[in-house]
Formats: structure tokens, sequence, C-alpha cells
């Protein structure tokens, strides 16, 4: 099992330009969910799904859009890329949001993401 | 919004040492978890707690449920250059977000 997994590891922005980071899991998840990890702020929640077609905002949603059109796909897409998005996300996965039925979120390796 | 505390932020230590950390809260958690992190690297699981007072081991790592649900102890015993990295905890109360600390980085010295 690949588990989760993060496309790409690493991409380079200009300001005002769009983008998609894709997360893939093959664990049959119905949880999904969205970090950004800045230096001194811990991992801060985007977006999250419960499951296919459902999405929520999580405490920092603005300037990303996510989709849940299947179980196994969660994309983040960055709309206008802007210089304070330039941090680590990782996408997380789990048989559910409440971690006490589902051992924990299974993370992705991440994708580094400059905007200059 | 529900805030944990994380601490100490940072350790250097010798190889060999005994490692503390530890995560408070102003709100009450069903169920604790820490993770490791290593550079270039998601978060792993190391150990998810479900009940106060809960001990678990893992190896070497032992962590704890505290018995008033707000806080959570990881302990290392005799620490190795593998064991570098960032630890974090984290806890939820019910279906609510998970909420994470802010780590714990953890170098050793060999």
């Amino acid at each position: 099992n690949a588990g989760v997994t993060q496309t790409p590891k690493f991409q380079v922005l200009k300001t005002g330009q769009s983008m998609t980071l894709q997360c893939a899991q093959d664990m049959n998840h119905e949880y999904m969910s969205w970090y950004r990890q800045d230096p001194g702020m811990g991992l801060r929640l985007i977006h999250y799904s419960v499951g296919a077609g459902i999405t929520d905002q999580g405490e920092v949603p603005n300037g990303y859009n996510v989709s849940r059109s299947t179980t196994e796909d969660f994309p983040l897409r960055l709309l206008s890329a802007a210089p304070s998005q330039t941090s680590v996300y990782f996408c997380a996965s789990s048989y559910s949001r409440t971690v006490g039925i589902s051992d924990g979120y299974t993370f992705g390796s991440g994708t580094r993401l400059t905007v200059v | 919004g529900q805030q944990l505390n994380q601490s100490p932020q940072s350790m250097f230590i010798q190889e060999g040492e005994d490692v503390s950390m530890n995560c408070t809260s102003s709100s009450i958690f069903n169920t604790w978890l820490w993770y490791k992190q290593e550079p270039g690297e998601g978060p792993v699981l190391l150990i998810a707690l479900y009940k106060a007072g809960e001990l678990t081991s893992n190896g070497r790592l032992t962590a704890q449920f505290g018995i008033t649900r707000k806080d959570s102890f990881l302990n290392i015993s005799a620490s190795i250059p593998s064991d570098v990295g960032i630890y974090f905890c984290a806890g939820q109360r019910g279906s609510e977000k998970l909420v994470f600390g802010k780590g714990t980085k953890l170098t050793v010295n060999p």
C-alpha cells in the first residue's frame, strides 16, 4: 500500500499563478484533510472532507478551494498564489474524522510550496 | 478556539539521556495522539491514548493521558540519534477538529 501520496514534492510559483496540489490515498479512507505547516505555527487545518461530495472549511480556508469527487482523491487548488501561501502542505486521511475510532490520521510526505 | 501548549519548544540532549515533553490544554479531550516528524517527511503516529489515566508504551516511548483529561506526556528513554525530529501532540474532543501542538524539536548529540 502506498498510503497517502502527495504531488508535487516541491513547487515554485509566481504571485498570481494558480495550481493544484494533488493528494491520493489507497486505504479507502472516508476522511481527508489539508494542513499547512509554518514555522512556529504548528499544523493548521485548511479544508476537510468526510466523504465523496462533501467538503468543509477549516481554520485557514481563504485562497484555497477543494473538491472530493472520489473517495481516493482530494486536490487542493490555489486560486491566485500569494507570498503568504509559502508553506509546507500536508494531506492527511483516516477512516473517520473522530480519531478515537480511526487510529489517528495518516499523513502524506508533504508539498513544499514557495510563492515569489 | 482550542489551543494546545506544548513544551519545551526544543531540547538538546546527549545520546543515552531520557527525554520528557508535555502538552496542556484549557479544554478536555477524549483522545490524545503523539506524532513524530522527521525532516522532509510528514508526521507519523507514535502513540494514541483513549482513556484518562492511560499509560501506553511503544518501544522506548511511553505516553500518558492525564487524569484531568487536559494534558498528556511523552517520555523517551535512552535516546539515540535517530530520535531526532519534531514531536507533536494532538488532542480531540468528540468529532471536533483535531488540535495540534506547535511541536518539540529534539536534537540528540552522539
